[in-house]
Order: structure tokens, then sequence, then C-alpha cells
């Protein structure tokens, strides 16, 4: 069965503070796939990135970056010098492949990161 | 690109109407939708699989009775909530996948129901 686990609850930094979303994940499959979105206030997920199992080079965007780790089944995001717009709900995500199971997500709990000024 | 939208973004009703949904993909085809539905705090639950031209697939404890989906389009599924009462208030998101090397999920910005 697959599965996700955000163990963060909820995270709180002052701005300009880096902090990290952790994510762990359990699959059979050997194909699949990660995401991270993010649900700010208005509800709206927004999609912030997506890796294949093959591809364990860690991401850079901006000040977001992404660790993926297949050793420790772990996808963990960080933000360096959180600002107030960052405030919001972080969901972890996987997929199989769309022959397995049509590809369908499964979510973690999600993060509530809340950044103060 | 990769834009959906939902419509309404807030609907209020009396118990014992129906309510429609719409979940349009507007810069892109796709073939598969999903219904999610989500509580206040917690995580996004699948409610079903909608594929355009073919019967949507219901996750387990999901009434298909209760909540009729129609993918008449590549980028239009509607979900109605049937018959709605207070317990059927929630917030209602879709999503569309792009058929691309990418298969990711867009997502709509999401529908309050609220059931009197």
């Amino acid at each position: 069965a697959q599965k996700v686990t955000q163990a963060q609850t909820e995270i709180s930094v002052v701005e300009k503070e880096d902090v990290t979303l952790d994510c762990v994940y359990e699959t059979r499959d050997t194909t699949y796939y990660l995401f991270w979105y993010k649900q700010p206030p208005s509800g709206e997920l927004v999609f912030l990135i997506r890796r294949n199992s093959f591809d364990e080079q860690n991401e850079i965007s901006g000040r977001y970056s992404w660790n993926f780790q297949k050793s420790t089944s772990s996808f963990n995001f960080t933000i360096t010098a959180s600002q107030v717009v960052d405030s919001a709900v972080y969901f972890c995500a996987l997929s199989a492949p769309i022959y397995n199971q049509g590809g369908k997500l499964i979510f973690g709990q999600g993060t509530e990161l809340s950044v103060k000024p | 690109g990769a834009v959906v939208s939902q419509h309404p973004s807030r609907v209020i009703c009396k118990s014992g109407t129906s309510v429609k949904i719409e979940c349009r993909s507007l810069d892109f085809q796709a073939t598969t939708m999903f219904w999610y539905r989500q509580f206040p705090k917690q995580s996004l639950m699948l409610m079903a699989t909608s594929n355009e031209g073919s019967k949507a697939t219901y996750e387990q404890g999901v009434e298909k009775d209760k909540f009729l989906i129609n993918h008449a389009s590549l980028t239009l599924s509607t979900l109605t909530v049937t018959s709605a009462h207070p317990e059927d208030s929630s917030f209602y998101i879709c999503s569309a996948r792009e058929q691309s090397s990418t298969d990711t999920q867009y997502f709509g910005p999401g529908t309050r129901l609220t059931v009197l």
C-alpha cells in the first residue's frame, strides 16, 4: 500500500529563517512520482514540483529546494529565507504511473507553515 | 498554462437540494479529472476519478448515487451532490491531469459547499 507521512503538523518560523518540511513515503512500486503542493488560505492547490523515482537529483528553484533520497524514502522541502507569503499548508503527495491505479495521488496530512514578520 | 477553473466558488443551499459543481481545464485537454473533498484542517480525500466518455471510478465508501460525476468533454467534468445534507458541507476540489510526459495534476480553486 502507498502512504505519505508528514510528521510536522504545524511549523512556525520568523521571517528570513530557513525551514525544512519533511515527507516520508511508502510504496512497493519501483516507478512512482512525488509531488509537493502549496495550499494558501484561499484554498487553491498550487503545484510546486514533480519528481520521478529514477531522478534523485536535488532541485533548486529560487528560495525553494528539494532533497529526494530513495535510501530513506524521503522527499524533503526546504524554503530558504522564508517570507510571510510562504505561509500556507504544504502537501507532499505520491502517485504510481497512470497504468497503475490510474495515477491517483496519495496525499500526506499536510504541514501548516506560519511565517511571522 | 495548465489552468483549471471551478464554478461556483461558494454555494449555500438548503438541505435536500442538489448542487452542481463544474470543473474546467482552460488551456489543455484532460482525459482524466479527479474530485477531492477536504474537511477543515485535514488532507484531501479522493472521491472519484472521472474519465472522459466513460463512467467515473469511485473510491471505497463514496456513494456514487449521491455524488454524480459526468465528464462530457475533454475540458469539463461536473460533480452533482444530490439531495445535499449538512454533513455534505465541505470544500470540494477538482484536478485535471495534463496528458503530457509529466502527467501532473493541476488543481482548481475549490468550491466551498455549505448545506443549511
